[in-house]
């Protein structure tokens, strides 16, 4: 059965670094979503892309943030420069169509931790 | 009052018992609903969802939706060890892809 698959499963960085998150979106899904999770809190949407832009972005997805899909395969989440309280687990998700939200298979995760 | 309210729980069961979980919202225009099933260092894995108001049954999982009391639940029938997870309702507004989830009720079932 596909999968989302995110790399690498736990990345650890200085405060101030530039960190990039990878996904492998489901092949042939269009929607393609990141969300974080803050150990012992709750899963919160950052952003979602379609088409090759951004079609929605939450309050917490600030200039530190960018998406990208550079090929046809992978899902990019870049942080510019790594604050503490941006450890957390960060999800990436995908979407076949827009068939509504509760398409969206999440892979893994990667565990990131700020130091 | 927070958009989406969720019990963290935790919340341990014998095997075989019936297990309710609920979640409540303030945000009326929320219209579609989810619950989603979290395994240890995995991701979120979507169990159910459900349009609007009513319910919705698979297998030995059952989700209802009661948009006047803004209200949601899952129910989990002959409950299995297999079934220990973390619990996430999830919720949105229609033509929005900002999806908003509950802290997730952790559960155990023993055997």
């Amino acid at each position: 059965e596909p999968e989302v698959t995110q790399t690498p499963s736990h990345q650890v960085t200085q405060m101030g670094q530039e960190v990039i998150l990878r996904c492998v979106p489901i092949s042939n899904h269009l929607y393609f979503y990141w969300y974080r999770q803050i150990l012992g809190q709750k899963v919160e949407f950052l952003v979602s892309f379609y088409n090759n832009e951004i079609s929605e972005k939450s309050e917490i997805f600030d200039d530190q943030f960018s998406v990208e899909r550079p090929d046809g395969s992978n899902f990019t989440l870049k942080i510019r420069s790594t604050k503490l309280e941006d450890s957390a687990m960060y999800f990436c998700a995908s979407q076949p169509r827009q068939g509504g939200p509760y398409e969206q298979y999440f892979g893994p995760g990667t565990r990131l931790t700020v130091t | 009052q927070k958009e989406v309210e969720q019990d963290p729980g935790p919340l341990s069961v014998p095997e075989g018992a019936i297990v309710s979980l609920n979640c409540t919202y303030s945000n009326s225009a929320f219209q579609y609903f989810m619950w989603y099933r979290q395994y240890s260092r995995k991701g979120p894995e979507l169990l159910m969802y459900t349009y609007s108001s009513g319910n919705k049954e698979d297998g030995r999982f059952t989700a209802q939706v009661d948009k006047s009391s803004k209200y949601i639940s899952l129910f989990i029938r002959d409950s299995q060890p297999s079934d220990s997870a973390t619990y996430l309702c999830a919720m949105r507004v229609a033509n929005n892809n900002d999806m908003r989830f509950g802290a997730g009720t952790r559960l155990t079932v023993k055997p």
